[in-house]
């Protein structure tokens, strides 16, 4: 069956730090990938997602590429704020599973100024 | 703007007893779900639906039920709360025959069950 594999958290950085957190992921198909991000006391959002192989999803500064090769999709972002404190979820999504997504564990990110 | 909403927020009962959660959705989605957020667990799928009077169990179901009278809404009913099912819970919903399609989350329901 379907898996997404996260970096284990809790992630800590400084303002300004760069930020990776690691996603990998076992598929059958060709599934698309997400990663949605978790606000304190609110339901997931979608942040970004990719579609198809070397495909890159960006958003507020957020990038994902989609990488078939090595079945990742590794979330990035270059300089954190303190706003991006929040639950990040990796999750990919197939046809056979009709719209049913495959979430990761979840890895908390606290910036501090 | 189409959402999800999720009903109560916030809510605390009592062992044995029956609690119903509900969901409503306004994008016209087909699939529907629901989660169960907790520390050290992420996301676990409860039950989940397809469509009008389709329901589907999902890892976690033991002690939960669900019905699917109308696309807009799918009520979570916990048959006699326990202590193990103190959690917050998520409905989700997202669009059918896609791959490529987003799940839009409400916003959760706080359970306490004491």
């Amino acid at each position: 069956g379907n898996s997404v594999t996260q970096m284990e958290g809790p992630v800590t950085l400084s303002e300004e730090a760069f930020l990776t957190i690691n996603c990998t992921y076992t598929a059958t198909g060709y599934p698309s990938l997400f990663w949605y991000v978790q606000y304190p006391g609110e339901g997931l959002q979608l942040l970004l997602k990719a579609t198809k192989a070397d495909d890159k999803g960006s958003n507020k500064g957020f990038e994902a590429t989609y990488r078939k090769e090595t079945t990742s999709f590794h979330l990035e972002k270059g300089s954190v704020q303190v706003s991006d404190s929040a639950v990040y979820f990796c999750a990919l999504s197939d046809n056979t599973n009709a719209g049913k997504s495959t979430f990761g564990d979840g890895t908390t990110l606290t910036v501090k100024p | 703007d189409a959402e999800i909403t999720q009903s109560p927020r916030h809510k605390i009962t009592e062992t044995g007893r029956q609690v119903t959660l509900a969901c409503h959705q306004t994008w016209n989605h087909n699939n529907m779900f629901w989660y169960r957020q907790d520390l050290g667990h992420g996301l676990r799928l409860i039950h989940y639906s397809y469509g009008v009077q389709d329901t589907n169990k999902g890892e976690v179901s033991d002690g939960y039920s669900v019905s699917r009278s109308n696309t807009e809404d799918l009520p979570l009913t916990l048959e006699s709360a326990a202590s193990s099912q103190t959690s917050v819970y998520f409905c989700a919903s997202s669009e059918s025959g896609t791959s490529g399609g987003e799940t839009f989350f409400g916003p959760g329901t706080r359970l306490t069950v004491l």
